[in-house]
């Protein structure tokens, strides 16, 4: 079965330090993979995609992301985490049986950047 | 000009009624969703649309309809609500690079 999943709930970075956001998928083939933020009582943000080419992707706000097929992980980073980016990050996967791109989503995880 | 906007922003009513949530985009994409987001912040996509198919996600009630009167709205109407369907609603679309764009969501509860 095609899943995603964060393994935190909740991390928590001091201002200034690096911050990796985890997750982890399972498909049957080629992955698509997206990053997205959530602020409070706000809808959803595309941060960056991985569909094919380099692994290291670059996205918005100076957040990038690692693929690695051999460890099925899409790990979110950013090398110096600001309090502004305090919010609920979501990891998702294309779902390779729905043609109409539909993504399966992770449970989020709540990124806290403390000053 | 907001992408993806939605109508109403917050919707209070009471169980047994019929309500209908608004979706507008001008991004003049061809595909757009409904998903659920429960007060533990998961997301559950509950219909996919384009011009030329519906999909539907099998666990949502048939109380639940998306109408589609043109390729920039996409709307959802429910039937004889229920306390259970308190939720952020929020519609999205998909571009031809396969990221989705977001409206704000609309805060159903029902009491």
């Amino acid at each position: 079965a095609q899943s995603v999943a964060q393994p935190e709930d909740q991390v928590n970075v001091a201002e200034g330090n690096p911050l990796t956001v985890k997750c982890t998928y399972s498909v049957s083939g080629n992955p698509y993979l997206f990053w997205y933020v959530q602020y409070p009582n706000r809808g959803l943000q595309f941060l960056l995609k991985y569909i094919t080419g380099d692994n290291l992707v670059k996205g918005s706000y100076g957040f990038e992301a690692e693929f690695n097929k051999s460890q099925t992980s899409f790990h979110l980073k950013k090398p110096s985490a600001l309090v502004s980016d305090s919010a609920l990050y979501f990891c998702a996967v294309r779902d390779l049986r729905d043609s109409n791109y539909q993504l399966i989503w992770g449970a989020g995880t709540k990124l806290i950047i403390k000053p | 000009d907001t992408a993806v906007s939605q109508t109403p922003k917050y919707l209070v009513t009471q169980m047994g009624n019929d309500k209908s949530i608004k979706c507008e985009q001008n991004l003049g994409h061809d595909t757009m969703y409904w998903y659920k987001q429960d007060s533990k912040k998961f997301l559950k996509i509950m219909f996919s649309y384009n011009n030329k198919e519906l999909i539907i996600n099998e666990t949502v009630p048939n109380r639940f309809s998306p109408k589609s009167p043109d390729k920039a709205h996409l709307n959802l109407h429910i039937n004889s609500l229920e306390l259970g369907d308190s939720a952020v609603y929020f519609c999205a679309t998909r571009s031809g690079g396969y990221e989705q764009y977001f409206g704000p969501g609309t805060r159903l509860t029902v009491t």
